[in-house]
């Protein structure tokens, strides 16, 4: 499975932009980039995903590269609320039957 | 609301006593699948489902069995449940298995095998 590599930590400021990088050098031409978040004591949750073309949805911002090797992913306005585990994860025919391969992700912590 | 419901919610058990943990989509998803996250290990697919009665395991299947005889449920049984079992276990669906396609999870079972 094609792997991602995140910064294991970032901090921001409440109501500062965020952006979380990851870098992906062996993605294949049919993997989605997928990012899903992880509040404490709750089960990972979908954000975001795109394939070559930026994306927006009223979460975040996608920034794809344009040989899709990295992407980040963009917080326009950082809420305590976002603080949590990013993760990011390819994901197609490239990949296992639908598999999500969590790696360790970013841990987000948002200050006042 | 779209959901993914797992129960119970936590769970102590003994060595040996069979269990089920139970997981529901209300989505109509075809694909679905059981993950567990550990420490340091983050979370791992324990089993997964294509469609109903298509199932296949993930990458840490042992002591594990599911099955899928509707579409909405897909049940994690533990025949005999062991201490290395102790683990947060997540639901999740999706409309396929394909990239282009969001998964919901559940909101997690916390199992204790003492």
């Amino acid at each position: 499975d094609a792997k991602t590599t995140q910064p294991n930590s970032m901090e921001s400021n409440e109501e500062e932009p965020v952006h979380l990088p990851c870098n992906h050098s062996t993605i294949s031409g049919t993997d989605y980039i997928h990012w899903y978040r992880q509040l404490p004591s709750q089960g990972p949750e979908y954000v975001i995903h795109g394939l070559t073309s930026n994306v927006n949805n009223r979460m975040a911002s996608l920034a794809i590269a344009e040989d899709r090797k990295s992407s980040t992913l963009i917080l326009h306005r950082a809420t305590l609320r976002d603080a949590a585990v990013y993760y990011c994860i390819l994901s197609g025919l490239g990949t296992s039957y639908g598999k999500l391969t969590f790696g360790q992700g970013t841990i987000l912590t948002v200050h006042p | 609301e779209a959901q993914v419901t797992q129960n119970p919610r936590y769970l102590i058990t003994v060595t040996g006593k069979k269990l089920t943990v139970t997981c529901s989509q209300n989505m109509n998803h075809e694909y679905m699948s059981w993950y567990r996250q550990d420490p340091g290990l983050g979370l791992r697919q324990i089993y997964y489902s294509m469609n109903v009665e298509v199932t296949d395991k993930g990458d840490v299947p042992e002591g594990y069995k599911v099955s899928r005889k509707e579409k909405r449920n897909f049940p994690l049984i533990l025949e005999s449940p062991s201490p290395n079992q102790t683990s947060l276990y997540f639901c999740a669906s999706s409309l396929s298995s394909g990239g282009n396609t969001e998964a919901f999870f559940g909101q997690g079972t916390r199992l204790t095998v003492v």
